[in-house]
């Protein structure tokens, strides 16, 4: 089963808009990561925030986390064509001496230039 | 640094058979984990090597397995091809040694099973 999981499915704007994409997970975390995924190749690590930190900033990219809520969500602001991808959210659960990153399904953001 | 490599990154086979995917890590990383990802079942966790040594396993059957080299280079195994395997393999590398490590995806190598 997939321990994140993220809202909306799919996302279509237009270039210059902010996105902003959540992402729910059931269990307890290590951290949390974003992860960008550009047409069925290869997944680029975004942005990892810990179970201690609330908010992190990276370019154009800011990531929240709410651990009571078990919640986090990405922001993209002023989105450009080239932001187009599937971007996907990763928990860590412990096994066999290190973290198992378990995937969301992730959200298709589509923007059109 | 060159990055994870894969190959092939295209293939065709047909239900039976059996496929090894190979994976060659950025270089000095030593865990090397792969995953499934298709689209109704999205991304799964394969297996993941660390030092030859398989450390992490998901919920695959048995027909799924792996291996990795000394030189931290991984083969991943399917047997008896079912058409359900059809989808893309990923692998990806990381140092292995931190709980927050960020790992580093390959392009993926694309099974299409007739």
């Amino acid at each position: 089963s997939q321990q994140g999981e993220e809202d909306p499915q799919a996302l279509s704007i237009q270039e210059g808009e902010n996105a902003t994409m959540n992402c729910s997970y059931k269990t307890s975390i290590n951290n949390l990561q974003w992860y960008r995924q550009n047409s069925g190749r290869g997944l680029v690590h975004l942005i990892l925030i810990r179970s201690n930190e609330r908010e992190k900033h990276s370019g154009r990219l800011r990531v929240t986390l709410d651990t009571s809520k078990k919640s986090s969500s990405l922001l993209i602001t002023a989105s450009r064509a080239a932001d187009t991808a599937s971007y996907f959210c990763a928990t860590e659960s412990l096994g066999g001496g290190s973290y198992i990153p378990t995937f969301g399904r992730g959200t298709s953001l589509i923007v059109h230039p | 640094k060159a990055g994870v490599t894969q190959t092939p990154r295209y293939l065709i086979k047909t239900r039976g058979q059996q496929v090894t995917l190979s994976c060659s890590p950025i270089s000095g990383h030593r865990s090397v984990s792969w995953y499934q990802q298709t689209p109704g079942q999205g991304l799964q966790f394969l297996f993941e090597y660390f030092s030859e040594t398989q450390r992490n396993k998901g919920n695959f059957p048995g027909r799924f397995s792996g291996r990795q080299f000394s030189n931290s280079r991984s083969e991943m195994n399917v047997s008896t091809l079912e058409l359900g395997d059809s989808a893309l393999y990923l692998c990806a590398s990381s140092t292995g040694t931190s709980g927050t490590d960020t790992q580093y995806f390959g392009p993926g190598t694309r099974l299409t099973v007739l």
